[in-house]
């Protein structure tokens, strides 16, 4: 059973250009988090989706970033226009079901904003 | 604001020695999630405390949660190499599903 896939694993934007990260979940999860975790620091929550919902956006921020998590295919963490501080590593992870399962984390996306 | 604090931040240890990281969080949770993380890989779930008084072991580690005291304990017993890595603590606030709120980790390194 495959573990949560991201792609991909290093990414390296211009400023100003858009970047797309790629998230399979787990075979059999249905519920998608993305999280952003900066050098020397805990991971900050920014989305949960399930398929074609956003659930909880509260970590997004209003401007640049989008989310969504298609019918068929992988999630997509899309930000715009990126600026140097959007450089990060970008982690997605899946659960089965909404009850106090613990996150499956994929081995995340390095973003670097030059 | 809502935060979960992890002492110390940085550890090392020699091999064989026993040490203790904590995690303090600032409002009321019954479920606390301990993940380890080596160095430019993702995260690994460790433990799952969902209630006061809950302690988990597997191999070195021992977990554990006091609600009460909004604290929780990872003990490490006679440490080795293999246990380097960082070890973050992530507490459930009661909001959505999956909105974890991540202390900034404690990076242990174990020498021989």
């Amino acid at each position: 059973n495959a573990g949560v896939m991201q792609n991909p694993r290093h990414l390296v934007r211009r400023r100003g250009q858009e970047a797309r990260l790629r998230c399979s979940p787990m075979k059999g999860h249905s519920h998608v988090y993305w999280y952003r975790q900066l050098p020397e620091e805990g991971l900050k929550f920014m989305v949960y989706l399930q398929k074609e919902n956003i659930i909880d956006e509260s970590g997004m921020p209003k401007e640049r970033f989008s989310a969504e998590f298609p019918k068929e295919g992988p999630s997509i963490l899309r930000i715009q226009q990126v600026v140097r501080g959007d450089s990060a590593a970008y982690f997605c992870a899946s659960s089965p079901f909404a009850v106090a399962s613990p996150l499956h984390f994929g081995n995340g996306t390095r973003l670097t904003v030059t | 604001e809502l935060k979960v604090e992890q002492n110390p931040l940085f550890l090392s240890m020699q091999e064989g020695k026993n040490y203790t990281i904590y995690c303090n969080y600032s409002t009321t949770s019954d479920r606390l999630y301990w993940y380890r993380q080596d160095p430019g890989k993702s995260l690994e779930s460790l433990f799952v405390l969902l209630s006061n008084g809950a302690v988990k072991q597997e191999g070195r580690l021992m977990a554990s949660l006091d609600t009460k005291a909004r604290l929780s304990t990872l003990h490490i017993t006679a440490a080795v190499h293999d246990l380097s890595a960082t070890y973050f603590c992530a507490v459930d606030m009661g909001g959505s599903q999956g909105n974890l709120i991540f202390g900034k980790g404690t990076k242990l390194s174990v020498k021989p």
